[in-house]
């Protein structure tokens, strides 16, 4: 069964730019027919989808934060990754990896990673 | 794009059915039967209960089902179980600009 595994920091400064890497296990990225994406969650509120790329490197970005998203994918690492420019104290929130199947659910999450925004 | 309507809170006793209500419009909800919904106990990642509207994932137990009549789904938990005590979140797909729509949240207590 595909695993996913977050990394990368739990603060941020304002301004800055976060960066965060999901690794894949259990399967390949580039053999499966799934997207692959990101999903946040702020402290005690609801979900929000980030992104989404597939493993050719096609991404579709949520319009509220396309303009400081960049996804990808390094098949060669078993890994994809996720770009947010300019954070605020908005973007403070539990970050998801997840595998998207074409069927518009979700069918696997990483454990998640808490990234704070604060100076 | 607004998120999907839920109630905050749905609540039955054990054994009782409880039924949570999930309110879009016909650009997402209504115009395509791409329904998911997940199961987050606190401090765990979301997992998937139901999606395309109705269909179970294996391992789900058949207490959970799922149904959509035009902009309003619903899942409905039977046989209500302690460990059903959780937030549920629905999501729909809603065109190729948002791929994934999601609702408020309902947290569902078990009395």
């Amino acid at each position: 069964q595909l695993q996913l595994q977050e990394s990368g920091p739990g603060l941020v400064k304002p301004s800055e730019t976060l960066s965060l890497t999901c690794t894949v296990s259990g399967g390949s990225i580039s053999g499966s027919s799934y997207y692959w994406g990101w999903v946040r969650q702020p402290p005690g509120k609801g979900l929000e989808w980030i992104g989404s790329i597939y493993h050719s490197g096609f991404t579709s970005y949520n319009v509220t934060l396309k303009s400081r998203v960049t996804m990808s994918v390094d098949t060669s690492k078993n890994q994809f990754s996720l770009e947010l420019r300019s954070m605020t104290a908005a973007d403070t929130a539990i970050y998801y990896c997840v595998i998207l199947p074409i069927d518009y659910s979700i069918i696997n999450w990483g454990q998640g990673i808490l990234v704070t925004v604060s100076s | 794009q607004s998120a999907l309507t839920q109630p905050p809170s749905a609540s039955g006793s054990p054994g009782q059915s409880v039924t949570i209500s999930c309110t879009g419009t016909s650009s997402d909800v209504g115009g395509y039967n791409y329904v998911s919904w997940y199961q987050q106990h606190p401090g765990k990642a979301p997992k998937l209960m139901i999606y395309e509207v109705s269909k179970r994932p294996s391992g789900v137990p058949d207490r959970f089902s799922g149904s959509k009549s035009g902009n309003t789904a619903s899942l409905t938990v039977s046989g209500l179980q302690a460990e059903d005590e959780a937030d549920y979140y629905c999501s729909s797909h809603a065109g190729s600009n948002l791929p994934y729509v999601f609702g408020t949240g309902t947290k569902v207590s078990v009395l």
